[in-house]
Parts: C-alpha cells; sequence; structure tokens
C-alpha cells in the first residue's frame, strides 16, 4: 500500500522567505516522487521529479526537493518567495511493481505569498 | 497547437443530461489519463489508457464512460450524473505510463 501525506493545507510566507512545503509517503519499494504547481484555473504542471541517482533534485522557478529515504520524505523548498509562486503545490507517489503501478496524489498545500 | 488541450472549459448540465469532454495531446504520447479534483481533496485517478487499451479503472462509477479512438484522442462521456460529480476534471498524457505527466487545463463541471 502507498499514501502520501502533505502536511499543511495552507502556507503563507512574505515575500523573499523560504519556502518550506512537506511530503512523506509510505511506500514497500522505492518510489518515483513528483511535485507538481497548479495556478488557478490552469492544470498541473511539473515543478521536478526524483526517479533515481541524485537525491537533491532541481526544478523549475528556483524550486528544489531532496528524497530522503530514511525519513520517507521529499520536501520541496525554495530559497526566497516571490509573488508569482502563489498557488497550489501537489506531491506525488508513483509507484512500480511488476506490472503492477499506482500514481497517488496528496491532497495539496495552497501557498499564499504576502508582499 | 501543442501540449494538452480539453473542451469545453466550463460545462453545466443536468442531471438528465447526456455530455461528453474531450482531450487530445499534441505531444506524441502513449498513455493518458482522466483525473477528478474536488475541492480540499486529493486528485483522483479516474481511467488510464496506454496505447489505446484502458489499463487501470478506480472503481468509478458506471455513469462515466471513457473512449480512446487513438493515442491522440480521450473522451469521457458523461450521463445521469449526481451533483456529486461536480468537479475540475483534468486529462493528462505521458510518452509511457511510468512517465511524468502534462497535464491540460481541465474541464469545470457543474451537475444541477
Amino acid at each position: 500500500a502507498q499514501s502520501v501525506t502533505q502536511l499543511g493545507s495552507h502556507v503563507s510566507v512574505s515575500e523573499g522567505a523560504l519556502v518550506l512545503l512537506r511530503c512523506n509517503y509510505s511506500s514497500s519499494v522505492p518510489p518515483y516522487l513528483f511535485w507538481y504547481v497548479q495556478y488557478p484555473n490552469q492544470g498541473l504542471q511539473l515543478l521536478l521529479k526524483y526517479t533515481t541517482g541524485a537525491t537533491l533534485v532541481k526544478g523549475i522557478n528556483g524550486f528544489e526537493a531532496e528524497f530522503k529515504k530514511s525519513e520517507t520524505s521529499f520536501h520541496l523548498t525554495k530559497p526566497s518567495a516571490h509573488m508569482s509562486d502563489a498557488a497550489e503545490y501537489f506531491c506525488a507517489v508513483f509507484l512500480h511493481e511488476g506490472d503492477d503501478y499506482k500514481l497517488s496524489f496528496g491532497a495539496g498545500t495552497t501557498v499564499t505569498v504576502r508582499a | 497547437e501543442t501540449g494538452v488541450t480539453q473542451t469545453p472549459r466550463h460545462l453545466v448540465m443536468g442531471m438528465t443530461n447526456k455530455k461528453s469532454l474531450k482531450c487530445e495531446q499534441h505531444l506524441g504520447h502513449n498513455a493518458m489519463y482522466w483525473y477528478k479534483q474536488s475541492a480540499k481533496k486529493p486528485l483522483e485517478l479516474m481511467f488510464v489508457y496506454s496505447l489505446e487499451e484502458r489499463v487501470e479503472n478506480n472503481s468509478v462509477p458506471s455513469r462515466f464512460s471513457p473512449e480512446c479512438p487513438n493515442s491522440s484522442h480521450l473522451f469521457l462521456h458523461l450521463h445521469t450524473l449526481q451533483p456529486e460529480d461536480s468537479a475540475l476534471y483534468l486529462c493528462a498524457s505521458s510518452q509511457d505510463v511510468f512517465n511524468e505527466q502534462f497535464f491540460g487545463p481541465g474541464t469545470r463541471l457543474t451537475v444541477l
């Protein structure tokens, strides 16, 4: 079984401050991990992904995430928030084992940025 | 036109109506997906097609009927829906089932 938990449904940060969005997963085999962003009235857009290799992955718009197997986490960060970062963010876990695969999304975290 | 497109962008229908949602991808991908996005709930995967064959159906009610006539097009046929089916319906595609997905803008469905 697998599940994705995003801690905090809403995060508010000041412009220029650190953005930290938390994602934890449960999986019996190594997962593929994704972060997506959704702007109002739009579909989801991939920010970054982890499949294998380097555990620190860099994505678009200055975001990065680190896969920590021991903590079963894939937290998303950005050193300095910009007003344009206001959106909803989704963590997703893709699990592939033999012929069976599952893709699960977290409930999402809404980010607001204060001027 | 590039990417994943969805039509219509907004749809209002009664419970006795029959309508269809359309998705088209111009990326040469082999897999396509339908998702339901409701407020305050995780994204729900409804259907997965790979090379025009349905490979996953997550216990979706039969009032939702998908159709994939070719690798570029995906439809979701709707009939006798319920008000709780009101949501944003997202289509996505990927090179293969195991790859990152590209999403369309969604169809905002309201069932009266």
